[in-house]
């Protein structure tokens, strides 16, 4: 089975600041895909940014951006110019390429904004 | 496009009663999940159908829960009876399945926060 591991509980960032928040992963499997989701007070689960394991290439969503490396089955996430309505949970996901279309959450990482 | 409808939006009722959590799917998905998410064990998938038809429910904790999808546009959550341990935010998500290991985004419903007293 597959994990997902999350090891900053909590972090904090100035305003403005760039901030990098850490994932990585447990998987036999060599296709599979990779996900960042945001989940502010809202409660609502809100996708950033997502990576095929195929590509080589780190996906980029203007202000948001990941450093995939398969080989050490890392997936980090980093924040540009971090902005007050950045604060929220944060959740890296796993999905197979296999069958079954399942997320599986790590457990979260919660970004504090610094004014 | 009103996006993942849940309801109701919070639960309170006490331990032995029968919960019935509700959702509406984007019009056109054809994936449905089901998750829930507590403090001690995060997000974690119930169970997830495919054009109505349950495909995983290993996630489904014990036999007080049940889930249906009877249509495309309808699923239901049930839980009977409730115990305090099934607090937590109950939240639906759907999504449009092609391939299997197509690339596609899981849209979220607000979530149903249950208090089991």
């Amino acid at each position: 089975a597959q994990t997902v591991t999350q090891s900053q509980p909590e972090m904090s960032v100035q305003e403005a600041e760039t901030v990098t928040l850490s994932c990585t992963y447990d998987t036999s499997e060599s296709d599979y895909y990779l996900f960042w989701y945001k989940q502010p007070p809202s409660r609502q689960m809100i996708l950033v940014i997502r990576q095929e394991a195929y590509k080589q290439q780190n996906a980029t969503e203007n202000r948001f951006s990941v450093n995939f490396q398969k080989a050490a089955k890392s997936f980090s996430l980093k924040i540009s110019d971090s902005q007050l309505g950045d604060a929220a949970m944060y959740f890296c996901a796993y999905k197979s390429n296999f069958g079954n279309e399942k997320l599986t959450f790590g457990t979260g990482t919660r970004l504090t904004i610094i004014p | 496009d009103a996006g993942v409808i849940q309801s109701p939006r919070h639960e309170v009722t006490e331990m032995g009663q029968e919960v019935t959590l509700r959702c509406k799917p984007i019009s056109g998905h054809n994936s449905l999940f089901w998750y829930r998410q507590t403090m001690m064990r995060g997000l974690e998938l119930l169970i997830y159908f495919n054009n109505n038809v349950p495909i995983d429910d290993s996630g489904m904790p014990e036999d007080r829960f049940s889930a249906k999808m009877p249509n495309a546009s309808f699923s239901t959550l049930k839980i009977q009876p409730s115990e305090p341990r099934d607090s937590a935010v109950y939240f639906c998500a759907s999504s449009v399945f092609r391939l299997a290991g197509d690339a596609y985004e899981q849209y979220f419903g607000p979530g149903t926060r249950l208090t089991v007293t």
